[in-house]
This record gives C-alpha cells, structure tokens and sequence, in this order.
C-alpha cells in the first residue's frame, strides 16, 4: 500500500517568512495530492490540492509542488502569518476506482509562526 | 457547499457501553464516507471506509466487531463503537467524498468526536 513521509514534525518561523513542507510517496500510481490544516481541536480543511498532470500550483500565498519522477511534493506558505499557525498534512491518493477514494496521510506538520 | 456534520463532538460513558456517532453529508450526497482514529499531536488513522449500501471495508488492525459501521443512506453513515474501553478514548473523525460535478478524491471532513471513556 502507499506510504506517505513528511518532514519536518514540527516548524517554527518569523512572521513573514516563508515555510517549506515536503512529502514523499511510494506509490507511483497516485495521482492525487491534498494538503490539509488543522487547527487545535478543528477538522482538518483542504488548502490546496495538485493532481498529476500539473507540476506546480499557486493559490495566494499557497503553493504546491509536484515532482512525480521523485514522487515528492511539496507545500509552500510565503509571507506567514500568525492565523497559518497550524498542523499541515499532506496526503496521497489515486483516481483508481478499486482503490476506493482512500487517502494516505503523512505525519503530520506543526507550525509555529512567530510574530 | 460540501458540509459534513459530526455528532456529538464530545461523548463520556463509562467502560462497557456502547456508544454511536453520526456522520452526515448536509448538501450533497456521499456515496462513500470514511472513518478515522486521531490519536493526540499525531496524524489521521483511516479506520474503515464506508460505501452506501454495502458493507464497510475496515483496515489492518481494526476490530470491525468493536467498531460497527453502517452507512444507510447517501447521507449518513455511523460508527458505534462498541463496549467502549478506556484504551478507546479518541479522536474520531469522518469525511466524505461528494459524487456528481464535484472533483473527484475531495474528502470533506465532518469536525469529530472526541470520546472519553471512564
């Protein structure tokens, strides 16, 4: 089954800089790349998703990069603020219909914007 | 659009009851829904996955006798966890993946349940 890794655990930034998450995947037939924050106590809420036909894509100060001959990706957050301070995961998943929609999560990221 | 409801978001029993959560879709239909275990400052386990109409396909490890799924209608699934135990206080969390226009693989996630067992 597909194994998704994400580094760093935990992340503490100056506001205004920005902040790099990465993940890598096993399975070469994912084709589907959700990231997702959580705040202390709230469900996790899709920020930005990227499927295997793009390599990169931008929403604000969000962007997320695909590099599928590595099977790693990657989270982008420019300019942080103290609201970005949350857990990111990142997640993996494939169009394939028996494999049913599941996603695969990563560990999970803490970030702490420093104001 | 895409909201999904959890209910309750906080339940305490005592050792030995059973104790079910809802999962809803509130405007637009889920013909598959998931559950997931959290356990603190770590990542979402997928516990099982739920399909409308059939039974629920649970992952490695978990007790489908202790952990009983049932996803009726397009709209609603639930997990009742069963002769609950202190081992299984958690954080229970459902999402759902909307059919028709909506992108395809999208899970909404429902706000979750915490669960504390005496």
């Amino acid at each position: 089954g597909e194994n998704v890794e994400q580094h760093p655990s935990t992340l503490s930034v100056q506001e205004g800089d920005s902040a790099v998450i990465k993940c890598t995947y096993s399975d070469s037939a994912s084709n589907y790349f959700p990231w997702y924050k959580q705040e202390l106590g709230k469900r996790p809420q899709l920020i930005i998703d990227i499927r295997s036909n793009v390599g990169e894509k931008k929403d604000q100060r969000i962007a997320v990069t695909l590099n599928k001959t590595a099977k790693h990706f990657s989270l982008h957050i420019t300019e942080t603020q103290p609201e970005d301070s949350a857990v990111y995961f990142c997640a993996a998943s494939t169009d394939v219909k028996a494999a049913g929609n599941k996603l695969t999560f990563g560990g999970g990221t803490r970030v702490l914007v420093k104001p | 659009g895409a909201v999904v409801s959890q209910h309750p978001s906080w339940v305490i029993c005592k050792s030995g009851t059973s104790v079910k959560i809802e999962c809803r879709s509130l405007d637009f239909q889920a013909t598959t829904m998931f559950w997931y275990r959290q356990f603190p400052k770590k990542s979402l386990m997928l516990m099982a996955t739920s399909n409308e109409g059939s039974k629920a396909t649970y992952e490695q490890g978990v007790e489908k006798d202790k952990f009983l799924i049932n996803h009726a209608s397009l709209t609603l699934s639930t997990l009742t966890v069963t002769s609950a135990h202190p081992e299984d206080s958690s954080f229970y969390i459902c999402s759902a993946v909307a059919g028709g226009v909506r992108p395809k693989n999208i899970q909404y996630f429902g706000a979750g349940t915490r669960l504390s067992v005496l």
